[in-house]
């Protein structure tokens, strides 16, 4: 079975430019995470979805990032304008909806902002 | 702030050693989970422990999760080169929450 598919892979761009992170989650799957990974400050929750609906949007750090789930297979992370602080290993993880299932991620996308 | 602290942040060994990792928190969690990432990869579940005082075996890697569901520990026996990555623990408060609450990390390096 297929797993999470993000892509790109890597992205590397010049500052002031917009960046589109795509995630397809798991076939089924009820709720989908974005995450963003630094060495300083680990895995950090950006927002999740449930059946495609925003739920919790508090760890989005400001206006410049958005996520869109225009349907059950396809989510959308932007940074617009982008900064160099925001370069990071953006996770894309889907679990079902019942209590304790594990979430699963995607090998994630390597941003580079320059 | 950190709701999960792990430590040792990092750790190198030599094959066929012991270890222990923790993960402590102020805050009751109503289950935990533990994952493994390796370079490049996203993390991968390997395993939930939700009763307090729960004790689960997977192979050489014992989990332990705290009687007052706020902390926890993976011990791992005669390590292998093979179980060199992240280590992260992962925290759910419960209720109709889904969002994780992830660790620091613990990076494990195991010398051959």
């Amino acid at each position: 079975d297929a797993g999470v598919i993000q892509s790109p892979r890597h992205e590397v761009t010049e500052m002031g430019q917009e960046v589109t992170l795509r995630c397809k989650p798991i076939s089924g799957h009820d709720y989908l995470f974005w995450y963003r990974q630094t060495m300083m400050r680990g895995l950090e929750l950006l927002i999740y979805f449930n059946n495609n609906v925003p739920i919790d949007d508090s760890g989005m750090p400001e206006d410049r990032f958005s996520a869109k789930m225009p349907n059950a297979s396809f989510s959308t992370l932007k940074i617009q304008p982008s900064e160099p602080r925001d370069s990071a290993v953006y996770f894309c993880a889907s679990s079902l909806r019942f209590f304790n299932q594990p979430q699963h991620f995607g090998d994630g996308t390597r941003l580079s902002i320059l | 702030t950190q709701l999960l602290e792990q430590s040792p942040q990092f750790l190198s060994i030599q094959e066929g050693e012991n270890l222990t990792v923790y993960c402590n928190s102020s805050s009751v969690f109503s289950s935990l989970q533990w994952y493994r990432q390796e370079p490049g990869e996203g993390p991968v579940l390997l395993v939930t422990v939700v009763t307090g005082g729960e004790v689960k075996k997977l192979k050489r890697l014992t989990f332990q999760f705290g009687d007052a569901r706020k902390d926890s520990s993976l011990h791992i026996t005669a390590a292998q080169p093979g179980d060199t990555g992240l280590y992260l623990c992962a925290g759910n408060i419960g209720g109709s929450a889904r969002q994780l609450t992830f660790g620091s990390g613990t990076q494990l390096t195991v010398l051959p």
